[in-house]
């Protein structure tokens, strides 16, 4: 069964914190992605890879990072942890191509900032 | 004007309706479209892609109308189970940070 796996479920920080969220996914896909989901704003795209060691910044890139050493690891990291920060955030990843749109999500990571 | 736009909804329908969402987009660049579900605190899943002709899978039917620029989701005999929230995405250009969510369409089936 492909899988996409996040390896927190639930995390609670400190303002100020460096927060690293790991993603991994086992389908030999291309494109990996970070988003957040908040009641109301729906799904917004943090930041994209398309390859190893590329990234694309998103629609709310500010007070993230992220990295992609190897082609199933992709991990978004929150230099200093903000209260507007607390969210639920989704990995996610894809083929390349006409299928970039066919995404497979992790079951999310729910970060409370405090 | 919001990208990707939906009916939040709730719909609520009877076991055994039929029931259809729109999903309009503005960018007539888009390319590609898909329809996804989420359950509730759960991550989104693909429930199906779009295609130009038209698509069913099961009781699933997604229409694409280029000219007015919208999709819509057709679901037959709805279910108990079919209770979700219902995502559209639409692609513009192929590139993966061209990929826009809609809001979501809250749908409840009541027995």
């Amino acid at each position: 069964d492909v899988k996409v796996t996040q390896s927190s479920r639930y995390l609670v920080k400190r303002t100020g914190e460096k927060v690293f969220l790991e993603c991994v996914q086992d389908m030999d896909h291309e494109n990996m992605f970070w988003y957040r989901q908040d009641p109301g704003l729906g799904l917004r795209l943090i930041y994209f890879s398309y390859d190893v060691k590329m990234k694309e910044k998103g629609d709310i890139p500010e007070g993230y990072s992220v990295s992609r050493e190897k082609k199933e690891r992709f991990s978004l990291i929150l230099e200093s942890a903000s209260t507007n920060q607390t969210s639920m955030y989704l990995c996610a990843s894809s083929r390349r191509g006409k299928r970039i749109g066919e995404l497979f999500f992790g079951e999310g990571s729910r970060l409370t900032v405090l | 004007r919001k990208e990707v736009e939906q009916d939040p909804g709730p719909f609520n329908v009877p076991e055994g309706a039929t029931v259809a969402f729109n999903c309009t987009y503005s960018n007539s660049a888009s390319q590609s479209f898909f329809w996804y579900r989420q359950d509730c605190r759960k991550e989104p899943k693909l429930l199906m892609s779009v295609y130009s002709s038209g698509n069913e899978d099961g009781r699933f039917t997604a229409q694409l109308n280029r000219a007015s620029q919208y999709i819509s989701l057709l679901i037959r005999d709805s279910k108990l189970s079919d209770s979700a929230t219902y995502l559209c995405v639409v692609n513009a250009e192929g590139a993966g940070n061209m990929l826009t969510f809609g809001g979501g369409t809250r749908l409840m089936v009541k027995p």
